[in-house]
């Protein structure tokens, strides 16, 4: 069955540090991508970063990055230098086969909270 | 990155309304997908589009229907709301990039709905 698992309910961590949030997925798909997404307080879904399974490097996007273990099947995310904005809840996503498209089943999230 | 718009942000009525919560996007994408999040919970797919004419329903069971008449325009409606349809309505949209890559659902600010 496909599933990602969000272990953290929730983490603290001190403005500017780093934090790693962490995802465990399972397919039996060779072909599948993995996604992160922040959610503010304000309800929007924000996409951070995206590592498609044959990717050979891990996926940096400015602060964030992908800690991709296919053999773990983890694909964490690490937040460098952390800010006040950074509270809010985060998903992990995979992408999954549908139809002759895709669709994305989430994590139930990880609430970051960053103190002064 | 899309643009896309979600009205109304919040929703409060009575029980046996019948309500329309309109997404629309400005990016000509032809995927668009409307997903229900219960507060602090994960993201559940209740329908999805194709393009003009395409819908279908998601993993999650729903009492909505939804309409695709126009490629930027994707409203789902409740005939008779419900207690039970307390939610946080989420849609998103999305296009296929060539060259291997996935296409990222991009995701509007969402509907916060309540019946009473």
């Amino acid at each position: 069955a496909q599933k990602i698992t969000q272990t953290q309910p929730g983490m603290f961590v001190q403005e500017k540090e780093a934090v790693t949030l962490d995802c465990t997925y399972d397919t039996s798909d060779q072909s599948y991508g993995l996604f992160w997404y922040k959610q503010p307080s304000s309800g929007e879904m924000i996409f951070l970063i995206y590592q498609g399974s044959y990717d050979e490097q891990n996926a940096t996007e400015g602060r964030y990055s992908l800690n991709f273990q296919k053999a773990r099947k983890s694909a964490n995310l690490v937040i460098s230098a952390s800010q006040l904005g950074d509270s809010a809840m985060y998903f992990c996503a995979m992408r999954v086969p549908m139809d002759s498209s895709y669709k994305l089943i989430f994590g139930s999230g990880t609430r970051l909270l960053v103190r002064p | 990155e899309a643009d896309i718009y979600q009205t109304p942000r919040y929703l409060v009525i009575g029980t046996g309304k019948k309500i329309t919560l309109e997404c629309s996007q400005t990016m000509g994408h032809d995927k668009m997908y409307w997903y229900q999040q219960d507060p602090g919970m994960e993201l559940h797919l209740i329908h999805y589009s194709y393009g003009v004419n395409s819908t279908e329903k998601g993993d999650l069971s729903s009492e909505s229907t939804v309409s695709r008449i126009r490629t930027e325009h994707f409203p789902l409606t409740l005939e008779s709301a419900r207690p039970s349809h307390t939610s946080q309505y989420l849609c998103a949209s999305s296009e296929f990039l060539a060259g291997g890559q996935t296409d990222t659902q991009y995701f509007g600010p969402g509907t916060r709905l309540t019946v009473l």
